[in-house]
């Protein structure tokens, strides 16, 4: 099945720096690639996502790249925002298994 | 309205008993998940099934079963609670190629 390993596992950041979250997968099928966002006490809610035709995606702050050949992906966060504070999973989606397969998760935290 | 909802919030009880958690959905999703978070926050899969397969983690002890009554629900039996089963299990779903929607979570204390 798909393993999917995410660096790294805490990450502390000034507020108004940026963050990179980064995760690697193994299943050359795998074509989504959702980053989801858990606050403590509540469920993982997606801020973005990529599919693999796509090199890179941006929403505001936020944005994804996926590199297909070396079956990695990343999350970049700037301007940080003591909001951000939070554990932050990728996933990745294959279409073998129908099963979506997150990451060990990355625990970020924005000092004021 | 709440697009995937699971029942109970909270559960307590003692090894050895048998419980269920329910799941509902309202958004016509055709796949649906069950995910264990333990204390380290890892998000493990569990099961997936759609109205065709149902696809288990071999890791998963054969005392958790799924039941489908339609495509909207996907519950989930326990048998013989340990005290390692103690987590918080989160049921989603997802339209295929698209995002997949949490429930709330139920914490399982078992005690």
């Amino acid at each position: 099945g798909e393993n999917v390993e995410q660096h790294p596992s805490t990450l502390s950041v000034q507020e108004g720096d940026s963050a990179v979250i980064k995760c690697t997968y193994s299943d050359s099928a795998s074509n989504y690639f959702p980053w989801y966002k858990q606050e403590l006490g509540k469920r993982p809610q997606l801020i973005i996502d990529i599919r693999s035709n796509v090199g890179e995606k941006k929403d505001q702050r936020i944005a994804v790249t996926l590199n297909k050949t070396a079956k990695h992906f990343s999350l970049h966060i700037t301007e940080t925002q003591p909001e951000d504070s939070a554990v932050y999973f990728c996933a990745s989606y294959g279409n073998a298994g129908n099963m979506l397969t997150f990451g060990g998760g990355t625990r970020l935290m924005v000092k004021p | 309205d709440t697009a995937v909802s699971q029942t109970p919030k909270y559960l307590v009880t003692q090894m050895g008993n048998d419980k269920s958690i329910k799941c509902e959905q309202n958004l016509g999703h055709d796949t649906m998940y069950w995910y264990k978070q333990d204390s380290k926050k890892f998000l493990k899969i569990m099961f997936s099934y759609n109205n065709k397969e149902l696809i288990i983690n071999e890791t998963v002890p054969n005392r958790f079963s799924p039941k489908s009554p339609d495509k909207a629900h996907l519950n989930l039996h326990i048998n013989s609670l340990e005290l390692g089963d103690s987590a918080v299990y989160f049921c989603a779903s997802r339209r295929t190629g698209t995002e997949a929607f949490f429930g709330q979570g139920t914490r399982l204390t078992v005690v």
